[in-house]
């Protein structure tokens, strides 16, 4: 059983950078790529990005002009930065196990980040 | 980017009731990468189907799911009260990955 767990500021103003980071308590984390999700009442929900052990990355053509997705290793851990946040980004962020060929298995508890002035 | 689009938004029904969800894909999907999820107030989504008719682990085998390139369909046989949520297909066969808008399944 895969054990995620995930932090970060759950307010921002706009123009500020959202920050998260999940970490993965298991063996397994070498062997998948991680992927960020959100989930708004507007957008539904929606791919971010994708991430291996290696620092490979995948984005979200839509969003990749503002996120940078970052792998530490050492601490099993993955981390998303959203930079220039508007109430659009406004959502729940969740971080997952799964990627391109493969279904998402595994799922944090999810983030609520808000934007507002 | 694959377009996904589920039908109808909200179902009324039953317990015991059979549903059929639909899964429209603006293109192919490939190598039917087409996977099914039920989502709960507060709680993330959860993997029920994979490859478009594999079960993921512990799923009982009431729901099932069917079709390839762009029509999909997850079947519940029998309604059970915990089966009562917010369903979604995804493709995870081209980047972006993508999800349909849900299909509602509530109690009548």
């Amino acid at each position: 059983q895969v054990q995620q767990q995930q932090w970060g500021a759950g307010l921002l103003k706009p123009s500020e950078t959202l920050s998260l980071t999940c970490a993965v308590f298991d063996g397994s984390f070498s062997g998948y790529y991680w992927s960020w999700f959100r989930q708004s009442p507007g957008k539904g929900l929606e791919w971010i990005g994708e991430i291996d052990h290696s620092g490979f990355t995948n984005y979200n053509p839509s969003l990749m002009s503002r996120v940078t997705i970052s792998v530490d290793t050492s601490k099993t851990q993955f981390s998303l930065k959203v930079t220039s946040v508007t109430a659009a980004d406004t959502a729940i962020y969740y971080c997952a196990r799964g990627d391109l060929a493969s279904p998402v298995d595994y799922w944090g508890q999810g983030t609520l980040v808000t934007v507002s002035s | 980017e694959i377009v996904l689009t589920q039908s109808p938004a909200t179902l009324s029904l039953s317990p015991g009731e059979r549903v059929t969800l639909s899964c429209g894909a603006s293109q192919g999907v490939s190598s039917n990468y087409l996977a099914w999820y039920q989502q709960k107030p507060g709680l993330a989504p959860r993997l029920l189907m994979y490859e478009a008719s594999i079960r993921a682990t512990g799923i009982p085998d009431r729901f099932s799911g069917s079709g390839s390139g762009t029509d999909f369909t997850l079947t519940i046989t029998r309604l059970e009260p915990e089966d009562f949520a917010v369903y979604y297909c995804q493709q995870y066969g081209s980047s972006p990955l993508t999800f349909g808008g849900g299909t509602k399944v509530e109690i009548k």
